[in-house]
Formats: structure tokens, C-alpha cells, sequence
């Protein structure tokens, strides 16, 4: 079955400070990894895809399959930043949903 | 308007009520999909529409009853819903169901059941 993890519901750093929002996934085939961003009053929004290999504001990602980890980074926070972060998997193959971590809030403080 | 669209975006109903919650969608997707976004699950899926054919329900009550008339709109028709049912219900569509893309979701409707 398909599941994601995000260990931390709410994280906490400064500005200018490098931020990490840890995700673990468990699929057994090879799954494609999404970061998806909700910002106070707005709508959930993607921000990167791991096949994309984008930055996207400050944000990169790297699927490690080894570790089944996703973890998304970015090295100078920015008080923009403050959101809900979900991490998202998608299987291969018809039928295959989205499934989403419980999310990590993320504020970045003055 | 572009994107998708969701209506009411505030509906506030008794257990004996029945309502719905439209959701439309303009980017010529062929595959629409209910969330439920709550304080206790994040985000739950409840139903996934693909060429207007459902290709999941998430074992959801039957309480809760989807429609997709055509592939850009989508309805949820509630009835007889509990307490515990208020909370925030996104709708998103992507291109179909079967490939690995990108979901785009509405603002969502917040519901709360008295």
C-alpha cells in the first residue's frame, strides 16, 4: 500500500536559516514524489515534482530510494516561506491515486 | 474564470438538511477528484472521477453521493451528515487519472454540520 510520512506536524526556524521538511514514502514499484504548498488563504498549490529536478523558490528536493525519503530543503529561509507543506505520492498505472503526508507547518520567524 | 471553481464556499447545515457542493473546472481535465481536509486527516480522498466514470471511492458513506454529469463538472450531494462531517472539502482535477501529472485544486468549500 501506498503511504507517506512527514515526522514533524510543525517546524520552526528563523530567517536566513537553511530549513529541511523530512518526507518518508512506502510504495513497492516506483512512484513519482510531489511537494504540494498551502499558503494562509490560498489554495493548495504544487511546488516541485522530483521528475521535474527544479528549484522552485529556494526549494529542491531529491527522491532518495534508498532511504525512501523525499526531503524538501532550502538553504536561507524566508519569512514568505510560512505554509503548510504536504508531501504527495502518485503510483504508476491507471487507477493509481495521490496519496498525501499529514503535512508540516512550516513559520519562518523575523 | 480559470482553474477550478468550487461552490458554496461557506454552508452551514443541520443533520436533516440536504445540500450540495459544486465543483467546475476550465483547464480541459479529464479526471476530477473530492478531498475532505480536516484537523484529524489532513487530506482524505474520498472519490476519483476519470472520463466522468468513478475509479474510486475511498469507502465513504454513503451519506456522501458524487455526481459528474461531464468531465468538467462535479457535484457532492450531502445528506443526513453528522457533526463529525464539517470540514473544509477541496476539489482538484488533473489531466486523467492514469498519469502521474499535476492536481489543481479549488479554494474548497468549508462545511459545517450542526
Amino acid at each position: 500500500a501506498q503511504r507517506v510520512t512527514q515526522p514533524e506536524k510543525l517546524l520552526s526556524v528563523f530567517k536566513g536559516a537553511p530549513v529541511e521538511l523530512k518526507c518518508n514514502y512506502s510504495y513497492s514499484g516506483s512512484p513519482e514524489l510531489f511537494w504540494y504548498v498551502q499558503y494562509s488563504r490560498q489554495r493548495l498549490q504544487l511546488l516541485l515534482r522530483h521528475i521535474s529536478r527544479e528549484s522552485i523558490k529556494g526549494f529542491t528536493a531529491d527522491l532518495n530510494k534508498g532511504e525512501t525519503s523525499f526531503h524538501l530543503k532550502k538553504p536561507f529561509a524566508q519569512e514568505e516561506d510560512s505554509a503548510m507543506y504536504y508531501c504527495a505520492l502518485s503510483g504508476q498505472g491507471y487507477g493509481q491515486n495521490f496519496v498525501f503526508g499529514p503535512g508540516t507547518r512550516l513559520s519562518v520567524l523575523p | 474564470e480559470t482553474g477550478v471553481t468550487q461552490t458554496p464556499r461557506h454552508l452551514v447545515m443541520g443533520m436533516t438538511n440536504k445540500k450540495s457542493l459544486k465543483c467546475e473546472q476550465h483547464l480541459g481535465h479529464n479526471a476530477m477528484y473530492w478531498y475532505k481536509q480536516s484537523a484529524k486527516k489532513p487530506l482524505e480522498l474520498m472519490f476519483v472521477y476519470n472520463f466522468k466514470e468513478q475509479t474510486e471511492n475511498n469507502s465513504v458513506p454513503s451519506r456522501f453521493s458524487p455526481e459528474c454529469p461531464n468531465s468538467s463538472h462535479l457535484f457532492l450531494h450531502l445528506h443526513t451528515l453528522q457533526p463529525e462531517d464539517s470540514a473544509l472539502y477541496l476539489c482538484a482535477s488533473s489531466q486523467d487519472a492514469g498519469n502521474t501529472g499535476e492536481l489543481f485544486f479549488g479554494e474548497g468549500s468549508r462545511l459545517t454540520v450542526l
